[in-house]
């Protein structure tokens, strides 16, 4: 089973600054990477699918980058809708299974 | 608009099972595969599942085979997930997401594009 593994486990950040959240796989999973945002009460939003395209409706100030077994999510300039808990996942295609990280929380410094 | 609506909460004793629904709108549902993830209080999300609406196969997490198992009905546009034999470390809010592939340059990328809202299931003598 393929691991993925969140750093760091919280995030402080000042709004207007930037965010950069990190996710390694235990081996390859190409760019079959998504990112999640969650808030509290919330069911997860997709931001990010194919390591590095927006979903739709998602701003720009996010972007995904990376492949192989690292990748980075980066908000470029965090707003105040943005604090929340981010999760990494990844696609294996045989046997299928999807797996995601112990998420990043971005927390108002 | 596309929207995924699950049954409401359960309480369960150890040793039952729950059976969760989840009704979609808004797309067509047997082109696109349903999988089932939940979340422990406080904790991170984890895969169990998904179905093919279309031709009703499915394929399990490892963790829940022998357990679970994830069934639909075409007629209502519905997926269902039923877990067995709880146990109280099964507390968690159970969720369903649409399956998105998305393919470019001979490859295909698999994430979850809509959710359900969630079903809480509470574990408990």
């Amino acid at each position: 089973e393929i691991v993925m593994t969140q750093s760091p486990a919280t995030l402080s950040v000042s709004p207007g600054e930037r965010a950069t959240l990190s996710c390694r796989a235990s081996q390859s999973v190409s760019s079959n990477l998504a990112w999640y945002q969650q808030k509290p009460g919330q069911a997860p939003r997709l931001l990010i699918y194919g390591a590095s395209t927006r979903a739709t409706g998602i701003p720009a100030r996010f972007s995904g980058s990376g492949s192989g077994t690292e990748f980075t999510l980066t908000i470029s300039s965090l707003q105040s809708e943005d604090f929340a808990v981010y999760y990494c996942q990844q696609y294996n295609n045989w046997p299928p299974s999807w797996t995601f990280g112990q998420g990043t929380k971005v927390e108002i410094k | 608009q596309v929207q995924l609506v699950q049954s409401g909460a359960e309480v369960k004793k150890p040793g039952a099972s729950v059976k969760v629904s989840c009704k979609a709108s808004g797309y067509t549902f047997t082109g696109y595969y349903m999988h089932w993830v939940r979340q422990a209080p406080g904790q991170g999300l984890e895969w169990m599942g998904r179905i093919n609406p279309n031709s009703g196969g499915t394929n399990y997490a490892q963790k829940f085979q022998g357990r679970v198992t994830m069934t639909r009905d075409t007629s209502i546009s519905t997926a269902y997930m039923e877990l067995s034999r709880l146990r109280s470390d099964d507390t968690a809010v159970y969720y369903c997401a649409r399956d998105w592939e998305y393919c470019s340059g001979g490859s295909c990328y698999s994430s979850f594009d809509y959710w359900g809202q969630g079903t809480l299931v509470t574990v408990s003598s």
